[in-house]
């Protein structure tokens, strides 16, 4: 149980699109969801807490216009990399956080990830 | 603010060899101490953790013991196999509920024949 899923695995699209990456819990209602950035060879690193019903939580640096999170189900959440240029290149990851009851406490289920690059 | 440090990759082992990968911390308060493993082409999962001084984790042949006075969480196993080649993290949570992950920069470890 607890699988969290990312949509899609990979994606390559021109400077100036915009990108959407939906992450899913497939078995658990998450009451929370993060979103991480992980650069080749650096750690993860997280841009925004988001939960179900509410406006999205970005840590400093992050641009809120840039990234918009949408948390609309405890199911779903989507990012969206808004007019994306090359240095959004990166690898998206998701996690998830279910409710207290059932599972273990505030663990977080991490997706595979999403590969973006842009031209 | 929290950090975590642990060892530069990659990691080249032989199988049944002895790993050790070092992770150390700096956070106020009583973290709980995690090693999360990424498989090829996989998300991360939850290797181990610690909640406490002294705790000990332990899952698949891997062992890890929170200690506050060295402020370290060493990751250990006595004989590793090829299927546990993958990139392994270090991260902490601060002690309150609602507080984030922060991670190591991974450490690839290669296991061969």
């Amino acid at each position: 149980g607890a699988v969290v899923s990312q949509h899609p695995s990979w994606v390559i699209c021109k400077s100036g699109t915009s990108v959407k990456i939906e992450c899913r819990s497939l078995d658990f209602q998450a009451t929370t969801m993060f979103w991480y950035r992980q650069f080749p060879k650096q750690s993860l690193m997280l841009m925004a807490t988001s939960n179900e019903g509410s406006k999205a939580t970005y840590e400093q640096g992050v641009e809120k216009d840039k990234f918009l999170i949408n948390h609309a189900s405890l199911t779903l959440s989507t990012l969206t990399v808004t007019s994306a240029h090359p240095e959004d290149s990166s690898f998206y990851i998701c996690s998830a956080t279910p409710l207290r009851e059932g599972l273990r406490d505030n663990e977080q289920f991490f997706g595979p990830g999403t590969r973006l690059t842009v031209l | 603010g929290d950090s975590v440090t642990q060892m530069e990759g990659p990691v080249t082992l032989s199988e049944e060899a002895c790993l050790t990968i070092n992770c150390t911390y700096t956070a106020t308060g009583y973290p709980s101490l995690f090693w999360y493993v990424q498989y090829p082409g996989e998300g991360l999962q939850l290797l181990l953790k610690a909640t406490k001084a002294d705790d000990k984790g332990s899952n698949k042949g891997f062992e890890a013991t929170y200690r506050k006075e060295t402020t370290s969480f060493h990751l250990e196993k006595g004989s590793v196999q090829v299927s546990d080649s993958a990139v392994y993290f270090c991260a902490l949570k601060g002690s309150g509920t609602a507080s984030k992950l922060t991670f190591g920069t991974g450490t690839r470890l290669q296991v061969t024949l």
